[in-house]
Formats: structure tokens, sequence, C-alpha cells
């Protein structure tokens, strides 16, 4: 499986914006990049995802570089509710097989007021 | 609220035992994961089951078994418990599979915590 690097902690201060990178070098044509985030004390939530275009929504956007083997995941204005563990994961659209996301460490996202 | 439901949200027992977690699955998902979250295996997918039939098998021990009811509901066995089975168990669930044309988003439940002593 295609395996995504991501740094273990990040520091931001409160209503400035984040940006958390995330490495796949070794990434597939049918991957597509998905973001996912665990606040303390709950499930993993769905943040974004996309496959070659820069993606946004209500909650983040997702820049992804030409060549795919990098992406950025960018909180416009963090609030102290930010503060998560967020997870980038590659998710192949084709073919058979497990579709359970593989979750590795994460980036652990700290806010300071 | 994902709108999944997972119960306990709490249990405790001792090693040995078996116990019984719960899911229910939004409203229209037919397929449904289990997760274990350890403080040092971070998240790990278990198992996952797709309109009553098992789809894919992660790391998921013999010791624990799973099943989804023709109601959609699944529910995570797991026997013969031991100290480091304490974890927390997360359930999560999407319309369908990626390769059946799901997004690949899941929802997640709030998770079961187990504790064994």
């Amino acid at each position: 499986d295609a395996k995504t690097t991501q740094p273990n902690s990040m520091e931001s201060n409160e209503e400035e914006p984040v940006h958390l990178p995330c490495n796949h070098s070794t990434i597939s044509g049918t991957d597509y990049i998905h973001w996912y985030r665990q606040l303390p004390s709950q499930g993993p939530e769905y943040v974004i995802h996309g496959l070659t275009s820069n993606v946004n929504n209500r909650m983040a956007s997702l820049a992804i570089a030409e060549d795919r083997k990098s992406s950025t995941l960018i909180l416009h204005r963090a609030t102290l509710r930010d503060a998560a563990v967020y997870y980038c994961i590659l998710v192949r659209h084709s073919g058979g097989g497990a579709d359970g996301l593989t979750f590795g460490k994460g980036t652990h996202l700290i806010i300071q007021p | 609220d994902s709108g999944v439901t997972q119960t306990p949200k709490h249990l405790i027992t001792a090693t040995g035992q078996r116990v019984t977690l719960r899911c229910s699955p939004r409203s229209g998902d037919l397929s449904v994961y289990w997760y274990q979250q350890s403080l040092d295996q971070g998240l790990q997918f278990l198992i996952q089951y797709y309109n009553g039939e098992e789809r894919a098998k992660g790391n998921i021990l013999e010791r624990f078994s799973a099943q989804q009811f023709p109601d959609l509901h699944s529910e995570l066995n797991l026997s013969s418990l031991e100290l480091g089975d304490s974890a927390l168990y997360f359930c999560a669930s999407s319309v369908a599979p990626v390769a059946g044309g799901g997004t690949g988003e899941l929802f997640f439940g709030e998770g079961s915590r187990l504790t064994v002593l």
C-alpha cells in the first residue's frame, strides 16, 4: 500500500492559517488523497478528499502538488476547536479488496490561544 | 453527530472473559468497518462488512469475530480477553465500498472503550 509521511506535530496560533503537509511519493494514479481528523475523545472525522485538483469545502482546502507526490491541508483560520490529530490517507478507488482506511500516526495539531 | 451509534460506551471486564460490542450504522449505509485504537498501535483496521457479507480483513485476531445482521447493524465479539485488548473500538460506516461507487468517506462512531483488568 502506498504510504504517507506527516510531521508528528505542529503548532499554530488561533485565528491564523495552518498548512499541514503530507508526502505520498509512491501514490498511484487511482489513489485519492483523503484527510481525516480526530478530536480528543472522539472518533475520526472526514475532512476533505481530492484526486488531482485543489478542493475546497466548509472545513478546509486541499492543495495537491502537480506531480501528486505531496499535498497540503489548509485550515484558513484555526480555532481552538481545530486542535486534533490530522491523518492524511490514500484511498484506492479501483479494484476490489479492502476499503479499510490505513491510518498512520498523523500530525498532532496544537492551537495556541 | 455522525449518525453511527456504538454501545456500550464503556466496558470493564476481566481477563479471559468475552464481550460483544454493537454498532448501528448511519441510515442507508451498507458497509461497516471496525477499528481498534490503542495508545501504542494507533488506529488499526480490523474488519469490513458490506450488506451482510465479510468484505475485507485487517489485523483482526482469531479470538475476535464480527458479523453484520440483515438489519445492517454489526457486532464485534472479543473472547479470551487479555490485558492488551484494552483499547477504544470504533465502528464506521459508509454508503458503499469504494470499488462499488462509494466515495471513501467513512463516518465514525464515538467508540467503545474496553478496559480489561
